[in-house]
């Protein structure tokens, strides 16, 4: 069985850092492009960042270019998502997502929560 | 970067028919935009109902379908249950980069 897990999600002041992680079981980790996708409270669905299945392809969304960091480890079968320079308007919920082609989604996480507040 | 069209709120009658649309601020949505839809129930995480334009999971119930019609992607849902009460998204692709529309909140009612 498929299983996107998230973690790391939590409060943090604006200007500060939190590194997510999605923890990926029940496939091939390996084989796989990965995404992020983030969920404001109440609003809809917004794309993050997504990487190739060795790592050696990323791309991001403009809001979050230069602040965020995908990154994985294949021996771990984990997805990453370090993020600098953390605003207010980077609340919400993020998921990570599987696809097997650059553009595809397949199956999701239940998502984390990220709050920036002072 | 490219906007991403949808109708933010539809409803429909339990046994009918509706038909979401995704539109491309760049122009005609065509099958090299690879549309994808998604359904969202409050409280979950996304579901992907159709990938490239048309495809279903194994998941997906028979009665959506994805495909294109007038310029834009459409999702169509044929025989309404109250469980389809849910918001749905649509993805598009672009170079280097992928889009959600905002949205279309499904009313069954």
């Amino acid at each position: 069985e498929v299983q996107l897990v998230e973690s790391g999600g939590g409060l943090v002041q604006p200007g500060g850092s939190l590194r997510l992680s999605c923890a990926a079981s029940g496939f091939t980790f390996s084989s796989y492009w990965m995404h992020w996708v983030r969920q404001a409270p109440g609003k809809g669905l917004v794309w993050v960042s997504r990487i190739n299945s060795d790592g050696s392809s990323t791309s991001y969304a403009d809001s979050v270019k230069g602040r965020f960091t995908i990154s994985r480890d294949n021996a771990k079968n984990t997805l990453y998502l370090q993020m600098n320079s953390l605003r207010a308007e980077d609340t919400a919920v993020y998921y990570c997502a599987r696809g097997f082609l650059a553009h595809d989604f397949d199956y999701w996480g239940q998502g984390t929560l990220v709050t920036v507040s002072s | 970067q490219a906007v991403v069209t949808q109708e933010p709120s539809l409803t429909v009658s339990p046994g009918g028919t509706v038909t979401l649309t995704c539109g491309s601020s760049t122009g005609a949505v065509t099958s090299g935009h690879y549309p994808y839809w998604f359904q969202q129930k409050p409280g979950q995480a996304p579901r992907t109902l159709i990938y490239d334009t048309s495809n279903k999971h194994s998941w997906t119930p028979a009665r959506f379908s994805g495909s294109l019609l007038g310029g834009k992607a459409a999702l169509t849902l044929s025989g309404a249950q109250p469980e389809d009460e849910a918001e749905y998204y649509c993805l598009l692709s672009y170079s280097g980069f992928v889009v959600f529309g905002g949205g279309t909140k499904l009313t069954v009612l």
